[in-house]
């Protein structure tokens, strides 16, 4: 069974960089059946997906046109978890941020299952 | 691709019937589309995939339909944990993904 858990500051200054990890167990980082996402929730902006990490042979890497400037999320396969970072944060950027793990081939956009959320709130 | 879902609140009360819509901007193709349920303070939980396929130890009285641009979740009779919010979902091999903006079933 799959579980994953994020962890990171709950609070991050306007225009510095939000990071959060997400540790997997039950799985591996580097399978290659799976991809390992990382979606955020606000009041204004739903359910918002942000990008992904996954290999196949070697590493890839695809992130939400609203967030390719400043967003990297990359894995740590010796710690078997991945990671987001969101540079320039504004309080748009304010949000629940979940982790969860995406399949493969036609089916790598359906999420399941899911972190718990860790709410980061952007403020000085 | 933009996901619609009606209504926004739906107010009924336990053993009733729960019907929830969720039309695209564009023929889904393949089926792939999934249900979400979504519990205050909870991640949101798969529960329908391929708009019809229960995920792993969900309860038979959740079922999907569909197909083309228009989908439904029916929860044939209420329990009191299904209250809860409810997102479709489009899925493929080619990000990125979008959400609907999620129906809210609420005790009446």
């Amino acid at each position: 069974q799959v579980q994953l858990q994020p962890s990171g500051p709950g609070l991050v200054k306007p225009s510095q960089t939000l990071s959060l990890t997400c540790a997997i167990s039950g799985d591996s980082v580097s399978t290659h059946r799976g991809a390992w996402n990382w979606i955020r929730q606000s009041p204004s902006r739903g359910l918002e997906w942000l990008g992904r990490t996954f290999y196949r042979s070697k590493w890839y890497s695809d992130y939400a046109p609203s967030v390719k400037s400043r967003v990297t999320i990359n894995a740590d396969t010796s710690k078997n978890h991945f990671s987001l970072q969101l540079n320039s944060v504004t309080l748009e950027d304010t949000a629940v941020y979940y982790c969860a793990r995406g399949d493969y081939g036609m089916n790598a956009g359906r999420f399941d299952p899911w972190g718990h959320g860790i709410l980061v709130t952007v403020s000085s | 691709l933009v996901l619609t879902q009606s209504p926004g609140t739906l107010s009924l009360s336990p053993g009733e019937r729960a019907t929830l819509s969720c039309r695209a901007s564009q023929t889904i193709s393949g089926r792939y589309l999934a249900w979400y349920q979504q519990k205050p303070g909870q991640a949101p939980r798969l529960l329908i995939y391929e708009a019809s396929t229960r995920a792993t130890g969900i309860p038979d009285r959740f079922s999907g339909s569909g197909s083309g641009t228009d989908f439904t979740l029916t929860i044939t009779r209420l329990e009191p944990e299904d209250f809860a919010v409810y997102y479709c979902q489009h899925y493929d091999d080619s990000p990125p993904w979008t959400f609907g903006q999620g129906t809210k079933v609420e005790i009446k």
